[in-house]
């Protein structure tokens, strides 16, 4: 599985739109893109995922650039709900092994 | 409700004793995992599992064993043989068509 590199914290203001970078540069063509984000002291909830095109859910949109190397997670209107880590995952091909790197931990300001 | 669910939510020990943590799945998924999480830090896989009766060791399997009788059921048990087991530990199972992961709500393991 292809490792993925996020900035460790972000912040942003509340009603704003929050736009979390991620880098999997040794992605293979297979290789699905996973964003979750854990709530302090709660399993992770899954947002989106994609492969190449980008994706929009009632959580979030996720953008994937040309080449893949790249991913950015948005949240349209963030609220201070959103204040969370949010990881960014790769998977793929035979295996099924989820790993997860540190995330960013996204602190949304009133 | 179809869901994970870890028992207990928190877990006090003694040193030296084994502990079993309980994980169970209503959700019909073959694949599930361990995870374990230090304060301010990242999920570590301890196990996982793709189908009954088979799991592969994650990236800190030592001083950890799982098994999987069931395919609803995937108990994590620490041994005396961790040497820091007091941490946050999550079951998770995983829909195969999308790959999306469930997660339980966790339980916290304190050996005192």
């Amino acid at each position: 599985d292809a490792k993925t590199t996020q900035p460790p914290s972000m912040d942003c203001a509340e009603g704003r739109a929050a736009n979390l970078p991620c880098n999997h540069s040794t992605i293979s063509g297979n290789e699905y893109v996973y964003w979750y984000r854990q709530i302090h002291s709660q399993g992770p909830q899954y947002i989106i995922h994609g492969l190449k095109n980008n994706e929009t859910n009632e959580m979030a949109s996720l953008i994937i650039t040309e080449d893949r190397k790249s991913s950015t997670l948005i949240l349209p209107h963030a609220t201070l709900r959103d204040t969370a880590v949010y990881y960014c995952i790769v998977r793929g091909g035979a295996t099924n092994k989820l790993i997860f790197g540190t995330g960013t931990l996204l602190a949304v300001q009133p | 409700d179809g869901g994970i669910t870890q028992s207990p939510k928190y877990l006090f020990r003694k040193e030296g004793q084994n502990v079993t943590l309980s994980c169970e799945q209503n959700l019909n998924h073959d694949a599930m995992y361990w995870y374990r999480q230090d304060p301010g830090q990242g999920l570590r896989l301890i196990y996982y599992s793709q189908i009954v009766n088979d799991f592969q060791k994650g990236d800190i399997a030592e001083g950890y064993s799982v098994s999987r009788e069931k395919k609803e059921s995937f108990p994590l048990t620490v041994t005396s043989a961790q040497k820091n087991p007091t941490a946050f530990y999550l079951c998770a199972s995983r829909l195969p068509r999308t790959g999306e992961a469930f997660f339980g709500q966790g339980t916290r393991l304190t050996v005192v």
